[in-house]
C-alpha cells in the first residue's frame, strides 16, 4: 500500500488566495513525522512545514499551515495569500518510528500553479 | 557551511558502464540518504545511513551500493548503468529533528 498519497497531480489558484493541498498518509506505527517540501522548477527541495503525530496544536510556519487530522490520516497543507513565486511541486513525506530519522517516504506531488 | 555537494551535476553513461556520485555535508550531521526522482514521482529512498561504518537498504537499493567510511562523505555507486536508472538524485543529511537538508541533485542518463 502507499505510505503517502496525494491525489491531485496540479493544482491552479489565483493570486492572494488560500490553497488547500491534499496529502494522506498509511501507517501503524504510533510515532510519526508528516513533513511537506516545495520543489520549484531550479529542482532544489525546499522544507516547509513538520507535524509530529504526538502535536496538539497544526503547524504553522508563516503562510503555511498544515491541517493535521489523526483519525483521518489527513495532513493537508495550506498557503494563504497566494504568491507568484509559489508556484512549484510540492510534496508530502512520512518518516516512521522514533528512530528512522532520515527513512522517508514521499508522495507524487501536487504541482501547483498561481495565476497573477 | 556549505551544505550538502553533490557531484557531479549532470552525466550520461552507456549502458554497463559503472560509476560513482558523490555527496558531503559539512555540517556534521550523523544522518544520511540517497533517494532518486524520477520523470513526474516523488522521491524514492535508495539506501541510508545512521552514521560512519552504518548503511541500511531504503525502498529501491537494487543496482546501488554505498558506504559510509567518514561522517561527511556517502558516495552512491552505480554497479553496471542500466537505462531504468535514469533519474534525479538527491542526497540528503539530517539530525534528529524534523528537517533533512538536500544537495542540489546529480542528473543521470543512462543510454
Amino acid at each position: 500500500a502507499q505510505k503517502i498519497t496525494q491525489t491531485q497531480p496540479g493544482m491552479f489558484v489565483q493570486e492572494k488566495e488560500a490553497v488547500t493541498l491534499d496529502c494522506t498518509y498509511d501507517t501503524s506505527d504510533p510515532s510519526y513525522g508528516l513533513f511537506w517540501y516545495k520543489q520549484p522548477s531550479s529542482g532544489e527541495m525546499i522544507f516547509l512545514i513538520y507535524q509530529g503525530s504526538y502535536d496538539q496544536q497544526n503547524a504553522t510556519e508563516g503562510r503555511y499551515s498544515l491541517n493535521f487530522q489523526k483519525a483521518r490520516k489527513s495532513a493537508n497543507l495550506v498557503i494563504s495569500a497566494s504568491q507568484l513565486g509559489d508556484s512549484a511541486m510540492y510534496f508530502c513525506a512520512m518518516r516512521e518510528g522514533s528512530g528512522n530519522f532520515n527513512k522517508f517516504y514521499f508522495g507524487s506531488g501536487t504541482k501547483l500553479n498561481v495565476k497573477p | 557551511n556549505a551544505g550538502v555537494t553533490q557531484t557531479p551535476k549532470f552525466q550520461v553513461l552507456k549502458t554497463g558502464q559503472s560509476m560513482t556520485l558523490q555527496c558531503a555535508q559539512d555540517m556534521n550531521h550523523e544522518y544520511m540518504s540517497w533517494y532518486r526522482q524520477d520523470p513526474g514521482m516523488g522521491l524514492r529512498l535508495i539506501h541510508y545511513s545512521v552514521g560512519a561504518g552504518i548503511t541500511d537498504q531504503g525502498e529501491v537499493p537494487n543496482g546501488y551500493n554505498v558506504s559510509r567510511s567518514t561522517t561527511e562523505d556517502f558516495p552512491l555507486r552505480l554497479l553496471s548503468a542500466a537505462p531504468s536508472q535514469t533519474s534525479v538524485y538527491f542526497c540528503a543529511s539530517g539530525t534528529q529533528g524534523p528537517e533533512q537538508y538536500f544537495g542540489p541533485g546529480t542528473r543521470l542518463t543512462v543510454t
